[in-house]
C-alpha cells in the first residue's frame, strides 16, 4: 500500500525568504502522480502544484516549484518569495497511474509566514 | 463559474438521524470523491466514482454510502450517524486522473 509522509507538522518563514516543505512516500508504481495541496485558515483546498513521475522535468507554477527525486522517492515543495497570503496547512498528495482511483494524503504542514 | 457546490457547509444533528451531504459540480468533470478531514490524519477517502453508476470505497467507506445517478452529482449519506463521523467533510472532482482537484468549500459535521 501507498504511504505519503510529511514530517514538519508545522514551519514559520519571515515573508520575502524562501521555504522547503517536505514530502516522502512509499510505492512499487512506476507511473504516478504526485500534488501539493493549499488550505489557507479559510479551509478551501486548493491545487498548487502537480507533477507527473515519467516526467523528469520539476513543475513550477510562478514562486511555487518541486524537487522530485523519484529514486529517493521525494516530493519537496519550495515556496520563493513568500508571502502573507501562503499562511495555511499544506498537503502532499499522491495518486497511481492507473488502477483504482485511491487518492493518498500526508498529514499536513502548518506554514505560518511571519511579517 | 467553474466550480464544486457542496452543501451544507455546517450541520449539527442527533445520533442515528440520517443525513445527506450534496455535492453537485458543473465542470462536466468525470472523477469526484468524498473526503474526510480530521486533525493530525490528514485528508482520508471515503469513496470515490469515476464515472455515472461507478463507484468504488475509498480508505474509511464505513458508515457511508454513494450514488452517482447522474454526472453532476454525488450525495453522501449517513444512514446512521455516530459521534465517530463528526468531521470536516470535502467533495472533489477532477476532470482526469492526474488533473488535480477541485474542491467544494466543506461541510463541518457535528453528531451528538
Amino acid at each position: 500500500a501507498q504511504t505519503v509522509t510529511q514530517s514538519q507538522p508545522e514551519m514559520s518563514v519571515q515573508e520575502a525568504e524562501t521555504v522547503t516543505l517536505s514530502c516522502t512516500y512509499d510505492t512499487s508504481e512506476n507511473n504516478y502522480y504526485l500534488f501539493w495541496y493549499k488550505q489557507p485558515p479559510s479551509r478551501q483546498m486548493i491545487l498548487v502544484i502537480r507533477q507527473e513521475a515519467y516526467k523528469q522535468q520539476n513543475a513550477t507554477e510562478n514562486r511555487f516549484s518541486v524537487n522530485f527525486q523519484k529514486a529517493a522517492k521525494s516530493f519537496s515543495l519550495k515556496i520563493s518569495d513568500s508571502q502573507l497570503g501562503d499562511t495555511a496547512m499544506y498537503f502532499c498528495a499522491f495518486m497511481k497511474h492507473g488502477g483504482t482511483y485511491k487518492y493518498i494524503f500526508g498529514t499536513g504542514t502548518r506554514l505560518k509566514v511571519l511579517a | 463559474e467553474a466550480q464544486v457546490t457542496q452543501n451544507p457547509r455546517y450541520l449539527i444533528t442527533v445520533t442515528g438521524k440520517k443525513l445527506t451531504v450534496t455535492c453537485s459540480q458543473n465542470m462536466n468533470h468525470e472523477y469526484m470523491s468524498w473526503y474526510r478531514q480530521d486533525p493530525g490524519l490528514g485528508l482520508r477517502q471515503i469513496y470515490y466514482s469515476m464515472n455515472v453508476e461507478v463507484t468504488d470505497k475509498g480508505d474509511v467507506p464505513e458508515g457511508y454510502k454513494v450514488s452517482r445517478k447522474e454526472k453532476r452529482n454525488f450525495p453522501l449519506i449517513l444512514e446512521s450517524p455516530s459521534p465517530n463521523q463528526t468531521s470536516l467533510y470535502f467533495c472533489a472532482s477532477s476532470l482526469n486522473r492526474g488533473g488535480g482537484y477541485t474542491f467544494g468549500s466543506g461541510t463541518r459535521l457535528t453528531v451528538v
